[in-house]
């Protein structure tokens, strides 16, 4: 079964950082692009970040663009994303969200249940 | 505002068939596939189409989708109340080199 934890969530002061992270198991981490995913409360989705299955690219939405760095660690299995210089904006329920495609970004097959992101003084 | 445009509300009463629409541009739908996703009220959103067209397994078949063009739709034929959700599309975005997210389609079975 496919089962994706992310942690590191919580209340942080603007221009403060963040690291979140994500735990994978349940299939072959190594062969598959994994994104990054928010939504503000009571907001829609919005793709933040991706990386491809052996990290050779990554991708950023332009709002994240110079803050954000998506990162994994195949041999851990895991996903990260250091955030820094955030910003109210920033506040949202991160998923993290494996792709159907090696190189990726494409569409997401499986989600996370989310960690939330407060930036708030 | 999101690149791709769904409607903000859509309504149909049980057994009913509904469309949702998601209209784009060139350098998104004209040019990748299109995906579309469901979240239930306080869930993950779970896929539900991909690649136009196709269903995931698990999936039941009352689900569609189609493209033509810029744009794209999802259609559910024979509505229960479980479909009362949230529906977004997706695709890539050649200019923007990631993927943009529909604003969303609140969907009520009445």
């Amino acid at each position: 079964e496919v089962q994706l934890l992310e942690s590191g969530g919580g209340l942080v002061q603007p221009g403060e950082s963040l690291r979140l992270s994500c735990a994978a198991s349940g299939f072959t981490f190594n062969k598959y692009a994994m994104s990054w995913v928010r939504q503000a409360p009571g907001k829609g989705l919005e793709w933040v970040s991706g990386i491809s299955h052996s990290s050779g690219s990554t991708y950023y939405a332009d709002s994240v663009k110079g803050r954000f760095t998506i990162s994994r660690d195949n041999s851990k299995n895991t996903l990260y994303l250091q955030m820094n210089s955030l910003r109210a904006e920033d506040t949202a329920l991160y998923y993290c969200a494996k792709d159907l495609n090696t190189y990726g970004p494409g569409y997401f097959d499986y989600w996370g249940q989310g960690t939330l992101v407060t930036v708030s003084s | 505002q999101s690149v791709l445009t769904q409607p903000p509300s859509a309504s149909g009463t049980p057994g009913q068939r509904v469309t949702i629409s998601c209209s784009g541009s060139s350098s998104n739908i004209g040019s990748n596939t299109v995906n579309w996703y469901q979240q239930l009220p306080g869930t993950a959103p779970k896929l539900l189409i991909y690649s136009n067209n196709q269903r995931p397994s698990g999936v039941p078949d009352r689900f569609s989708g189609s493209k033509s063009g810029t744009s794209a739709s999802l259609a559910i034929s024979g509505l229960q109340s479980e479909d009362e959700a949230d529906y977004y599309c997706a695709a890539y975005d050649d200019s923007l080199n990631g993927v943009e997210f529909g604003g969303g389609t609140k969907l009520t079975v009445l």
